[in-house]
């Protein structure tokens, strides 16, 4: 069935490092690739997304890659900020359809 | 910026009673969606909503969930009989169309708790 796998659940980095989140995906029908961060007690809020027809994207400190032949997305933040402390879900989507998430990753920044 | 609204922001109910969550989507928007987080696990996705009727839903929705559009703005998800399984985070979404993507807004969520 239709499953996203995210790693590594929780991440720990000095501020100023870099975060790296990989997911990987199972419906290769799958055409947008979101990212949410969540902080507590709060609804996710999506933060950058990526479509199929491209390969990378960028905003600012965060980039998201796509590799649809392997099925694999992942997220960079340069530079991490402590204003970065969430938990950030990947997922996956097909058009008109539901968003699968992944497990999440709590990222911590070191001060 | 428009936004997903949800009330309440959290609901405490006895085992066996019907609570109904309350969803206000952007304006706009043609696609509805009811997700759940039970604490510390993923978002799982409960139902879809489009033209007034379920266009997808997951094998959590069972016959003790429904869902309705009562007028133009709000949408609501519906729990007849709650379970202490129950308890959890829900969250309403909405979007603008397929067009081939999906980009959803999530709400504050409402938070559930059963005893």
């Amino acid at each position: 069935g239709e499953n996203v796998e995210q790693h590594p659940s929780t991440l720990s980095v000095q501020e100023g490092d870099s975060a790296v989140i990989k997911c990987t995906y199972s419906d290769s029908a799958s055409n947008y690739f979101p990212w949410y961060k969540q902080e507590l007690g709060k609804g996710p809020q999506l933060i950058i997304d990526i479509r199929s027809n491209v390969g990378e994207k960028k905003d600012q400190r965060i980039a998201v890659t796509l590799n649809k032949t392997a099925k694999h997305f992942s997220l960079h933040i340069t530079e991490t900020q402590p204003e970065d402390s969430a938990v950030y879900f990947c997922a996956a989507s097909k058009s008109a359809s539901k968003i699968i998430f992944g497990s999440g990753t709590r990222l911590s920044i070191r001060p | 910026e428009p936004e997903v609204t949800q009330t309440p922001s959290h609901q405490v109910t006895q085992m066996g009673q019907e609570v109904i969550l309350r969803c206000v989507p952007i304006s706009n928007h043609l696609y509805f969606y009811w997700y759940r987080q039970i604490l510390g696990q993923k978002v799982e996705f409960l139902v879809s909503f489009y033209n007034n009727e379920i266009s997808e839903k997951s094998e959590i929705f069972d016959d003790q969930f429904s869902v309705e559009r009562p007028d133009g703005s709000n949408f609501t998800l519906k729990i007849r009989s709650t379970k202490l399984e129950d308890s959890a985070m829900y969250f309403c979404a909405s979007s603008w169309t397929s067009g081939g993507y999906n980009e959803q807004f999530f709400g504050p969520g409402t938070r559930l708790t059963v005893l």
